[in-house]
């Protein structure tokens, strides 16, 4: 069955614009989660959802960061006046449930903001 | 908090060794570890899952093995192949919190 999909798979900022990335994670898949890899370092946490209910959003960075999962299914990410820091692989996860299952990921979206 | 560390941070070896990846972690609270392998410019494409209850893992020529009260995990890869080339990935599902929390990856060369 089809994976994990995000779009844009690119996107090109100027400092101070907003923008919003999509996540359609795996049918039927409870458990959605957004990690941010900056160049050559591992992926971190940044906010997770149980359908519609987003139960952490410790790992967001500031309040510049907003994510929303109305329906319990695709997911985006917004960031509101990007900031040169924000360049970095935002990565969508999903999994079919707590605890012990697999964590399924997209292909991610790489930000640039110039 | 947890932390994930992974040894050695790059490895380049000839085409046919045996190698060893090496990933530790803080907290032994987790529901299972996975091991991810990431190509540049992509995404991460899941090798092993073991979880917290499992010893080890095995896929073709990749093996995970997992030792919670120590808080080690290293992964296997016999007979390797320039297309093995790539950054490893390991990290631990957070018992409770379920997020995954990463180290910063091995970057593995296999030269042919």
């Amino acid at each position: 069955g089809a994976g994990v999909s995000q779009s844009p798979r690119y996107k090109v900022a100027k400092r101070g614009q907003d923008v919003a990335l999509r996540c359609d994670p795996i049918s039927g898949h409870v458990s959605l989660f957004w990690y941010q890899q900056a160049l050559g370092q591992g992926p971190e946490f940044l906010t997770y959802f149980q359908n519609e209910a987003q139960l952490d959003k410790s790992g967001l960075p500031s309040d510049r960061f907003f994510a929303e999962r109305p329906e319990g299914s695709v997911s985006t990410l917004k960031i509101q006046r990007t900031q040169q820091e924000d360049s970095a692989v935002y990565l969508c996860a999903s999994s079919f449930g707590q605890g012990r299952y697999e964590q399924y990921f997209g292909p991610g979206t790489r930000l640039t903001v110039t | 908090k947890q932390e994930v560390t992974q040894i050695p941070a790059a490895l380049s070896v000839p085409e046919g060794e045996n190698l060893v990846l090496n990933c530790s972690f803080t907290d032994s609270a987790i529901y299972n570890l996975q091991w991810f392998r990431q190509d540049p410019g992509k995404g991460l494409t899941s090798l092993l899952l073991i979880q917290s209850s499992q010893r080890e893992q095995t896929s073709g020529r990749l093996n995970a093995s997992l030792d919670k009260s120590s808080g080690r995990s290293t992964l296997y890869i016999a007979a390797s192949q320039p297309g093995d080339s790539a950054t490893y990935l390991c990290a631990v599902r957070q018992d409770p919190g379920d997020k995954l929390v990463f180290g910063a990856g091995t970057i593995l060369r296999v030269k042919s």
